[in-house]
C-alpha cells in the first residue's frame, strides 16, 4: 500500500463545531486531493494541493479551507460543520504523469 | 458541474457474463483516463488506465475502450467474477496533475 494515512477514521462532532481531518504521506508525491463520497454523486474534489502552500478549490469547496504547510501533510478543515457535511472523506495522492493513491478514508458524521 | 459523466449507476451481471461501464467527459484537455475499483469500507484502488493516444487497453479481463472523437470511454469486464462485484470509477484528469475528477461510480453485482 501506499504510504498515505488519513486521521481520525471516524469523527461525530457537533453542528457548529470547526474539525480538522488529516492525511498524511510517506511518498513524497507532489500532489494532494481532497475528496467527499456521497451515494449518488461518486467522488467530488473538494481542495487539492501542488505544493507546498499552493492549494486550489475543487468542486465542492464551500464550507471547506485546507492547508498544507509540509509536503506530507495535508489539512482539511470544516470550519463549521454542517450536517450536509457528513460524509466519507478521502485523501489522494499523485506524482505527474502517474496513478493517484487513495487512503482508506474518514467516516465523519455532524448531528 | 459534473466534469465526467458514468452510466449505468448500478448493473447486475450473470457469472462468465461481460460488463460494460461507460464514461464521458467535456474538456479536452484531459489526458488520462483511469478506472478505479473500490470494495466496501475501503479507498479506490487503479484497476487500469489509458492516455488518448490509443484507441483501446487491455489488461486480462479488463479492457478500456477510448473514443477521442465522442468524448467517451468504457471499461469491459470480460468472464465477470463474483470477486469482481465493487463500486467502480471512472476517471480524467490532466497530465498536469492540477485536476482529477472521477464519474458517480458503478455498484456492479455479479450474480454466481
Amino acid at each position: 500500500d501506499a504510504g498515505i494515512t488519513q486521521s481520525p477514521r471516524h469523527k461525530v462532532t457537533e453542528t457548529g463545531t470547526p474539525v480538522t481531518l488529516r492525511c498524511h504521506q510517506t511518498e513524497n508525491h507532489r500532489y494532494m486531493y481532497w475528496y467527499r463520497q456521497d451515494p449518488g454523486h461518486g467522488l467530488r474534489l473538494i481542495h487539492y494541493s501542488y505544493g507546498v502552500k499552493d492549494t486550489d478549490k475543487g468542486e465542492v469547496s464551500d464550507g471547506y479551507s485546507v492547508s498544507r504547510s509540509k509536503t506530507e501533510d495535508f489539512l482539511l478543515t470544516l470550519e463549521s460543520a454542517t450536517s450536509s457535511q457528513t460524509s466519507v472523506y478521502f485523501c489522494a495522492i499523485r506524482d505527474l504523469g502517474d496513478e493517484a493513491f487513495f487512503g482508506q478514508g474518514t467516516r465523519l458524521t455532524v448531528v | 458541474q459534473q466534469q465526467v459523466k458514468q452510466s449505468p449507476q448500478s448493473l447486475i451481471v450473470q457469472k462468465g457474463g461481460i460488463s460494460i461501464i461507460n464514461c464521458a467527459y467535456e474538456n479536452t484537455a484531459f489526458d488520462y483516463f483511469p478506472w478505479y475499483q473500490q470494495f466496501p469500507g475501503k479507498g479506490p484502488a487503479l484497476l487500469i488506465a489509458i492516455r488518448p493516444d490509443v484507441s483501446e487497453k487491455k489488461e486480462g479481463r479488463f479492457t478500456i475502450s477510448f473514443n477521442k472523437s465522442a468524448k467517451q470511454f468504457s471499461l469491459h469486464i470480460m468472464d465477470s467474477q463474483p470477486g469482481d462485484s465493487a463500486t467502480y470509477f471512472c476517471a480524467a484528469s490532466k497530465d498536469t496533475g492540477n485536476q482529477f475528477y472521477f464519474g458517480t461510480g458503478t455498484s456492479l453485482t455479479v450474480i454466481p
